[in-house]
């Protein structure tokens, strides 16, 4: 039961640099979705997808980029990472005609 | 707009100590209520949910009744245990499957 994989678990970065957070589920969900956690301000959806071929922006969305090329995978992108994108990163997925999202152990990342 | 309201921690109680979570919402429509629960190192898992008003979800011990006429969800324990220790997020969904978070709650359960 893998459900819901995300690499790298922690990751530093410089500013200016860029990465890519994976994501990856196996049950096969239609929905998926990235968050970002941080102190006293809970969890913010950044992107969104309902199926391959379709993302949509969340309430935070700038300075990520996502792509949803198949079913399993929704990568998060930082193209040029900032400081104030330190935080812990969340991917989840569920079915779309259900409320019950399931989550991934989290990358928790830091930008110098 | 929707939005989820949840008392701020920390939270520490000691072991067979009683757990109230307080936690209101706002939402147009009739929206499905959640308590996730994120235990350290973890990502969130469901705890409980409740999905029309007077419902009650309940799961390890824990409860917590959607009461519509005060738009809240407080997440209750009559015991708690030091495995207990985690953080603790109310969320809610929306008729169209979008969710919305709680800041969290973090609890201590000491020995």
């Amino acid at each position: 039961n893998a459900g819901v994989t995300q690499t790298p678990k922690f990751q530093v970065l410089k500013t200016g640099q860029s990465m890519t957070l994976q994501c990856a589920q196996d049950m096969n969900h239609e929905y998926m979705s990235w968050y970002r956690q941080d102190p006293g301000m809970g969890l913010r959806l950044i992107h969104y997808s309902v199926g391959a071929g379709i993302t949509d922006q969340g309430e935070v969305p700038n300075g990520y980029n996502v792509s949803r090329s198949t079913t399993e995978d929704f990568p998060l992108r930082l193209l040029s990472a900032a400081p104030s994108q330190t935080s812990v990163y969340f991917c989840a997925s569920r079915q779309t005609s259900k409320n019950i999202q399931y989550f991934g152990a989290g990358t928790r990342l830091s930008v110098l | 707009g929707n939005s989820v309201t949840q008392m701020e921690g920390p939270v520490t109680l000691s072991e067979e100590a009683f757990l109230t979570i307080n936690c209101t919402y706002t939402a147009t429509g009739y929206p499905s209520l959640f308590w996730y629960v994120q235990y350290p190192g973890e990502g969130l898992q469901l705890l409980l949910k409740a999905t029309k008003a007077d419902d009650k979800g309940s799961n390890k011990g824990f409860e917590a009744t959607y009461r519509k006429e005060t738009t809240s969800f407080h997440l209750e324990k009559g015991s708690v245990q030091v495995s207990d220790s985690a953080v603790y997020f109310c969320a809610l969904s929306d008729t169209g499957n979008q969710f919305y978070f709680g800041t969290g709650t973090s609890l201590t359960v000491i020995p």
